[in-house]
């Protein structure tokens, strides 16, 4: 199981925005500012699409976007694109202890 | 151009053992801590082991912690992960990545396949 919780699924249609939630606790997502997002494709390794919550790499789209509300963070993909359609996972530093926890992923369908 | 290359993997008995290596370029080497993750089939990604980039800072899962050790040697631009005691719960893809800092992984290898069967 999981440190981090997402949606199993989420869908929506080209041109349209989805949300992917990542729920943690006070001990990781809450407590530090260091959440990430990874797209990833069957097959192919992950590629890095936001860090420290909100700060995107470069060459990543603008349409993706990342925030925080208390212990759970967000990946917000806008304007979907076919190509869009990936596994999505989250990660958190939780401390010195566990370092760095991840997300079960969400797979993310474009309709 | 960042590239990481992982190799090393392969098919064993439960209870063997298994050194993945992973070279790396494209970058100032011994500034950058280095990462195991793995994926095990079906399931989502998990951090295995992270070395900083002067060894001074060494972490693993509590899943591997006692059995797995990581080193890296910086005039070879290479790390390793040494597994010992291997179980069928080690069967995944693991990947080498380089920490960007923030926590955050920016690239990764393209992993190797480790299974681990009777």
């Amino acid at each position: 199981q999981s440190a981090l919780t997402q949606p199993p699924s989420a869908s929506g249609s080209p041109g349209q925005s989805v949300t992917i939630s990542c729920t943690g606790t006070s001990s990781d997502v809450g407590g530090y500012n260091y959440v990430s997002w990874y797209q990833k494709f069957p097959g192919k390794a992950p590629r890095l699409m936001i860090y420290a919550v909100t700060k995107r790499p470069s060459g990543v789209p603008d349409r993706f976007a990342g925030s925080k509300s208390g212990n759970t963070a967000s990946l917000t993909v806008s304007g979907l694109q076919a190509e869009d359609e990936a596994d999505y996972y989250c990660s958190s530093y939780a401390g010195s202890n566990d370092f760095v926890v991840f997300g079960g992923g969400t797979k993310l369908t474009v309709l | 151009e960042v590239q990481v290359l992982e190799s090393g993997g392969g098919l064993l008995q439960p209870g063997g053992s298994l050194r993945l290596s992973c070279a790396a370029s494209g970058f100032t080497f011994s500034s950058y801590a280095l990462n195991w993750v793995r994926q095990a089939p079906g399931k989502g990604l998990e951090w295995v082991s992270t070395i900083s980039g002067d060894t001074t800072t060494i972490d693993y899962a509590d899943s591997v912690k006692g059995r797995f050790t990581i080193s890296r040697d910086n005039s070879k631009n290479t790390v390793y992960l040494q597994m010992n005691s291997l179980g069928a719960e080690d069967t995944a893809i693991y990947y080498c990545v380089k920490s960007s800092g923030w926590y955050a992984f920016d690239f990764w290898g393209q992993g190797t396949l480790v299974t681990v069967s009777s």
